[in-house]
This record gives C-alpha cells, structure tokens and sequence, in this order.
C-alpha cells in the first residue's frame, strides 16, 4: 500500500532530551515536507526536501533539523524540545513535477514537558 | 504566495450539495489552486486541483471562473463523514510548489 508512515505517533518526553521523528515513504517521490499544526495557526511548513541531500526551510525552522540521505527517509531531529515545540507534527510527500498536491502521513503528537 | 480567504465554518445536512468558495484576488499566472480534507488528529488529504474553468473527479469538482480571482468546491451529496475542515491553497509552479501555505480552512458541519 502507497503510504507515508511516521514514527512515534505518540511521544511524551522532558525538555532538552534529544528525539528523532522519523518519515517513510514507499512511493519514491522526490519530494518530502515536514508540517506542525497547532491549534489557531494551522498547519505552518518547518523544512522540505525537494530530492536527496537537498533540504531547505520552511516557514517555522527554529529548534529543528532534518537530513535526507535517502530518497524515502526524511527524518525530524529536535536537538534540544523545548514545551513551545508541543504539537502535532505531519510529514508529507509528492513526486517532482506533480503539481502541489502532496501525500501527508498519519501524524506525530509530542509533548514536551 | 497568494493570500487565500474562506469563510471560517458551514452547515449543511445530510444529501444537500455543498459549495465552499475560496478568494485568491492575488493569484499568480502560474498558480494551481488546491483543495484539502482535514479530519481531526489526521493528516489533510489531497481533494483536488486545477488551473482553469473545471474540474471533477470522483470525490469532488472544482469552479474557476476565467479571471481565477475565485475557485469553489463543490461537494455533491455530502454525507455526514464529509464533516471536516476543508482547505483552499493556491502554488506557485515556479518554485515547484515547495512551499504551501495552509490558510484557517473552512470547518464543514454536516448533520442528519
């Protein structure tokens, strides 16, 4: 089944302790997106991927990185959560040259206490 | 990007047509417009997407008149799953759509 799957799909953890989210996609797109949604400002785009090795901010960058070595992986690392990073978190995808719809995963909900 | 408005919330009832019309009064010549579904908790789902006039697939249809000033979706005979919140995007091809800006969207209410 053609699918974007992310994991954790929940996660509760303390300040300052590293985490990774990670991103898969079976579809082989070249593009991939990573998205937080919180309530009252909506969905706002943190990095994206246009292919391997080539990553590039989005709209709400601060206190996130992301790397893609691989085409299907495009992983969320948060060094150091703070709370203000409490949110659910989509990450997404979509082939090259396919217009602006994408392909979103189930969803990441973090806490940070 | 284009600034997209929608109305904030709809009602309908169950077998009515529902039309959720969308002002994009900066669209660019290279601009697609996009329409989302969003369930809570889930991740948006590609609805549909055009450039001109009209277009419909199995799910929905999409009105663009020709100044492209304006797009509606159209949903014929909505159900009470249809009850989501429903976003309009407009993507600018030139920057291979690599940014999307997701507006407030539109919460549709369907009941029985």
């Amino acid at each position: 089944e053609a699918q974007v799957t992310q994991n954790p799909r929940y996660l509760i953890t303390v300040t300052g302790k590293k985490l990774t989210v990670t991103c898969s996609q079976n579809m082989n797109h070249e593009y991939m997106s990573w998205y937080r949604q919180d309530p009252g400002l909506g969905l706002r785009q943190i990095y994206y991927s246009m292919n391997v090795e080539v990553t590039d901010k989005g709209d709400v960058p601060e206190g996130y990185k992301v790397s893609r070595k691989e085409k299907r992986n495009f992983p969320l690392i948060l060094e150091s959560p703070s709370p203000n990073q409490t949110s659910l978190y989509f990450c997404a995808s979509r082939p090259s040259g396919r217009g602006p719809g994408v392909f979103f995963g189930p969803g990441t909900r973090l806490t940070v206490l | 990007l284009a600034k997209t408005t929608q109305p904030i919330s709809m009602d309908s009832y169950e077998g009515q047509e529902v039309n959720i019309t969308c002002s994009h009064n900066n669209i660019a010549t290279n601009d697609y417009i996009t329409w989302y579904q969003q369930f809570p908790s889930q991740g948006p789902r590609f609805i549909i997407q055009g450039y001109k006039t009209k277009v419909t697939n199995e799910v929905a249809s999409l009105f663009i008149p020709a100044d492209r000033k304006s797009s509606t979706l159209s949903l014929p005979r909505v159900s009470l799953s249809d009850t989501a919140v429903y976003y309009c995007l407009v993507g600018t091809m030139n920057s291979g759509y690599s940014t999307l800006t997701f507006g407030k969207g539109t919460m549709l209410l369907v009941s029985p």
